[in-house]
């Protein structure tokens, strides 16, 4: 079974700090993504990326950048927390030819005070 | 108008019944469609796979696509109180940036024992 794990599964953070959300997937996927998901307005695609050190931007970058040093992990930063950040977080991944469908983590139930 | 749409439920029936639950969408380019069951607080879990126009069966769920009519349903026979969960329908298209899903928000579904 696919297994990808998030970090933590809920964060309470300050506004103004640095957040990092850590997602690992152990299948190898070339492929990775950021999401966040709130009431009404479903998934959102933040930040994915299709290789190492590889990135692109989603629907609604900002306010977020990403880091991916080794296949199996992306990160997601918050550069400065922000109360209009609280939300889930969800992290997926798939692979990159063949096969399109993605495996999420659990995800992460951020609050931003 | 959206590319994905999906009617929010909330969708409650009695247990034993069939469950229809439906996606419309607007890009012709689409060919790979998914669904994903979201429990309560837990990231989503792919539940079937469909690759271009008709039916998949998998136990009590079978998903069909009508591309003709850019119309995919996600049918649950002898419906459970374990199928009590969020589902949300997904697509993506063939070439550059396919690895990307377009997500529905998803319908919320109850099975009352």
């Amino acid at each position: 079974d696919v297994k990808v794990t998030q970090s933590s599964r809920y964060l309470v953070k300050r506004t103004g700090e640095k957040v990092f959300l850590e997602c690992v997937q152990d299948m190898d996927h070339e492929n990775m993504f950021w999401y966040r998901q709130d009431p009404g307005l479903g998934l959102r695609l933040i930040y994915f990326s299709y290789d190492v050190k590889m990135k692109e931007k989603g629907d609604i970058p900002e306010g977020y950048s990403v880091s991916r040093e080794k296949k199996e992990r992306f990160s997601l930063i918050l550069e400065s927390a922000s109360t209009n950040q609280t939300s889930m977080y969800l992290c997926a991944s798939s692979f990159l030819a063949g096969a399109y469908e993605q495996y999420f983590g659990p995800g992460t139930r951020l609050t931003v005070t | 108008q959206k590319e994905v749409e999906q009617d929010p439920g909330p969708l409650s029936v009695p247990e034993g019944a069939i469950v229809s639950l439906n996606c419309t969408y607007s890009n012709s380019a689409f060919q790979y469609f998914m669904w994903y069951r979201q429990y309560s607080r837990k990231g989503p879990e792919l539940l079937m796979y469909t690759y271009s126009s008709g039916n998949k069966e998998d136990g009590r769920f079978t998903a069909q696509v009508d591309k003709s009519s850019k119309y995919i349903s996600l049918f649950i026979r002898d419906s459970q109180p374990s199928d009590s969960a969020t589902y949300l329908c997904a697509m993506s298209a063939r070439g550059a940036g396919s690895y990307q899903l377009t997500f529905g928000k998803g319908t919320k579904l109850s099975v009352i024992p």
